[in-house]
């Protein structure tokens, strides 16, 4: 079955340290989005990149990093200077991006919490 | 800057209620989504509206799209405690998706 698979699906971070979300996606789609989401501020966009070895920054892309070398995968690094790292982060993926007829697919989200 | 919001937040009705959520959004838009998560899990994608005066209808749920007004509406027909959940429109933008706070919809029995 095709499908986005987010992993670990709950993450500790101490402090200093840098973390890696893992994103992995066999919909053969374009287009993948990383959301952060807090209770009461529902899904605010952190990157999304269109195709492969490229990618934008969101509304709050400060304190984390993404990289996009295969089609298939799109991980998102939580940084040290990401003060506040505590939430829900969700992947998706689409066909084709903003333009597409077709809804985002979501993994099932990581909760990363602090130690 | 695209600026997405619903209302009600929190929404509490009776079952056998008809309810509607509300969406708007600041700029011109290509598209505009509608989802459903439960509590703990993830999206689960309802409708995609592609154009003013699109309206779908899936069992007690039905969406339309007014592109003129940037208004998107959710109705809620003859509520079941099934229905609870939190509903998000997603509004499309030069290849960004941006989110609504979301409306948490709780259906009493």
């Amino acid at each position: 079955d095709g499908g986005i698979t987010q992993s670990p699906k709950y993450l500790f971070r101490k402090e200093g340290q840098n973390v890696t979300l893992s994103c992995e996606q066999n919909l053969n789609h374009d287009a993948m989005y990383w959301y952060r989401q807090d209770p009461g501020q529902g899904l605010r966009l952190i990157y999304y990149s269109q195709i492969v070895n490229d990618f934008q920054k969101g509304d709050i892309a400060e304190g984390y990093s993404v990289s996009r070398e295969k089609k298939e995968s799109f991980p998102l690094t939580v940084t040290s200077a990401q003060k506040n790292p505590t939430a829900f982060y969700l992947c998706a993926s689409s066909i084709e991006g903003g333009n597409s007829n077709q809804p985002q697919h979501f993994g099932d989200g990581t909760r990363l919490s602090i130690l | 800057e695209l600026k997405v919001e619903q209302n009600p937040l929190f929404l509490s009705m009776q079952e056998g209620k008809n309810y509607t959520i509300y969406c708007n959004y600041s700029t011109t838009s290509d598209r505009l989504y509608w989802y459903r998560q439960d509590p703990g899990k993830s999206l689960e994608s309802l409708f995609v509206l592609l154009s003013n005066g699109a309206v779908k209808q899936e069992g007690r749920l039905m969406a339309s799209l007014d592109t003129k007004a940037r208004l998107s509406t959710l109705h809620i027909t003859a509520a079941v405690h099934d229905l609870s959940a939190t509903y998000f429109c997603a509004v499309s933008r030069d290849d960004k998706i941006i989110f609504g706070k979301g409306t948490r919809l709780h259906i009493l029995p």
